[in-house]
């Protein structure tokens, strides 16, 4: 099975603060995503990697960037905490690129900047 | 545009009956994928099931099947034999080529609650 893991379950930060959201997993998957979700807007897509050192941006990447040194790992960085960044966030992974691959996610980080 | 609409915030089920979640999604593309994943309380996204935009025949995985009608962009997913543990969100996502790469695209989600 893939396994996903994200470091933390829950985060309280301080708006202004430098926070990373990590992100591994298992199975040598090529791809890597992270999503915020939020009640009654579903998931949304931040940014997406689908090698090593490389990324896209998503849907709402404003505040937000990301890292992936390498293959396994892929990280969410916000620059400067802000109280709006209060969310869930999934990471997830998938084998390919194609529209019949799933993505397997982690459990997800709550994040609260106070 | 594309996107996915699920228009049930919330769902009771009795215990051992089966229930469907609907699902519409708006896209001008041929090919397109269709999953459904289900989210407990633990927060985790579960994958449970796949339709292709071209299968011929819905897609079925234990209890779970997809009732997928083309013609009127709707993928609903049925639950058979409904258990306590199936209490949870569920969201219907879409999977489609948007500026050169593979977006999935999620709706807002039902929540399902199985009674006892």
């Amino acid at each position: 099975d893939v396994k996903v893991t994200q470091s933390s379950r829950y985060l309280v930060k301080r708006t202004g603060e430098k926070v990373f959201l990590e992100c591994v997993q298992d199975m040598d998957h090529e791809n890597m995503f992270w999503y915020r979700q939020d009640p009654g807007l579903g998931l949304r897509l931040i940014y997406f990697s689908y090698d090593v050192k490389m990324k896209e941006k998503g849907d709402i990447p404003e505040g937000y960037s990301v890292s992936r040194e390498k293959k396994e790992r892929f990280s969410l960085i916000l620059e400067s905490a802000s109280t709006n960044q209060t969310s869930m966030y999934l990471c997830a992974s998938s084998q390919q690129q194609g529209l019949r691959s799933p993505l397997h996610f982690g459990n997800g980080t709550r994040l609260t900047v106070t | 545009a594309q996107k996915i609409t699920q228009t049930q915030p919330g769902m009771f089920v009795q215990e051992k009956e089966a229930v469907t979640l609907d699902c519409t999604y708006d896209t001008s593309d041929p090919s397109y994928g269709l999953f459904w994943y289900k989210q407990p309380s633990s927060g985790e996204m579960i994958f449970l099931i796949y339709q292709g935009s071209y299968d011929q025949q819905n897609a079925t995985e234990g209890r779970y099947s997809l009732n997928f009608q083309k013609a009127r962009k709707s993928a609903n997913l049925v639950i058979s034999a409904s258990q306590l543990g199936d209490s949870a969100m569920y969201f219907c996502a879409m999977r489609v080529v948007m500026d050169s790469s593979y977006k999935l695209i999620f709706g807002s989600g039902t929540r399902l609650l199985v009674r006892p």
